[in-house]
């Protein structure tokens, strides 16, 4: 079973819009790291948030915030005020600290977003 | 300090030939990971090491791969007999000392080796 899944292959959003990227992850260690990373064109992987599976609050970081819902296992990715900038690839993934190997990165196919105006 | 370096970062060779990249990592980080990335597809991790020693490979990481980090700082990513499969973004990434199991050791990636065999 893939152990993060990201649904939308792409997706479209007006700037100074709000999108929300999707991504589902599947473990059963109580454990974990959810990270987001953005990857424009140029190649290089960019951190973005990072929520921890006893975190009690959903995670912020400026613009972005992650919505934590555990018992679904979910883990979705709002980007407010969207700018062109944001026009990337985004990828969920996950760390098992306590069955997975802790140092291991594990990602999604990722999102491609386009910010239009 | 300039973040996380690759080099090269293309790399165009023929099939059977042996190709290496380079790594530089940012200097305060005591780990670094090999990731592959193919057309469409997230990152793989390849194999990890803390200071120069390696302890972790991937399966994925077969014969033809081998990746040094002799004295803990820059590593090589050594292919040897390069097949057209082993065509790829290859990232480096590395994390500060600490705990692994915290939301504080982020991997902070470079901009990758694209390598495409012919």
């Amino acid at each position: 079973a893939q152990k993060i899944t990201q649904t939308q292959p792409g997706m479209f959003v007006q700037e100074k819009e709000a999108v929300t990227l999707d991504c589902t992850y599947d473990t059963s260690d109580p454990s974990y790291g959810l990270f987001w990373y953005k990857q424009p064109s140029s190649g290089e992987m960019i951190f973005l948030i990072y929520q921890g599976s006893y975190d009690q609050q959903n995670a912020t970081e400026g613009r972005y915030s992650l919505n934590f819902q555990k018992a679904r296992k979910s883990a979705n990715l709002v980007i407010s005020a969207s700018q062109l900038g944001d026009s990337a690839m985004y990828f969920c993934a996950m760390r098992e600290f306590l069955t997975g190997t802790a140092s291991k990165l594990t990602f999604g196919t990722g999102t491609r977003l386009q910010v239009t105006l | 300090d300039t973040g996380v370096s690759q080099n090269p970062r293309h790399k165009i060779t023929k099939r059977g030939q042996n190709v290496t990249f380079r790594c530089d990592p940012i200097s305060e980080h005591n780990r670094l990971y090999w990731y592959r990335q193919t057309l469409g597809q997230g990152p793989e991790f390849l194999t990890y090491f803390q200071n120069e020693a390696q302890l972790e490979k991937s399966r994925l990481l077969s014969d033809r791969f081998s990746a040094e980090r002799p004295k803990g700082s820059f590593s090589t990513l050594e292919i040897q007999r390069t097949e057209q499969g082993d065509s790829a973004m290859y990232l480096c990434a590395s994390s500060p000392p600490g705990t692994v199991n915290s939301g504080a050791n982020v991997l902070t990636f470079g901009a990758g080796s694209r390598l495409t065999v012919l």
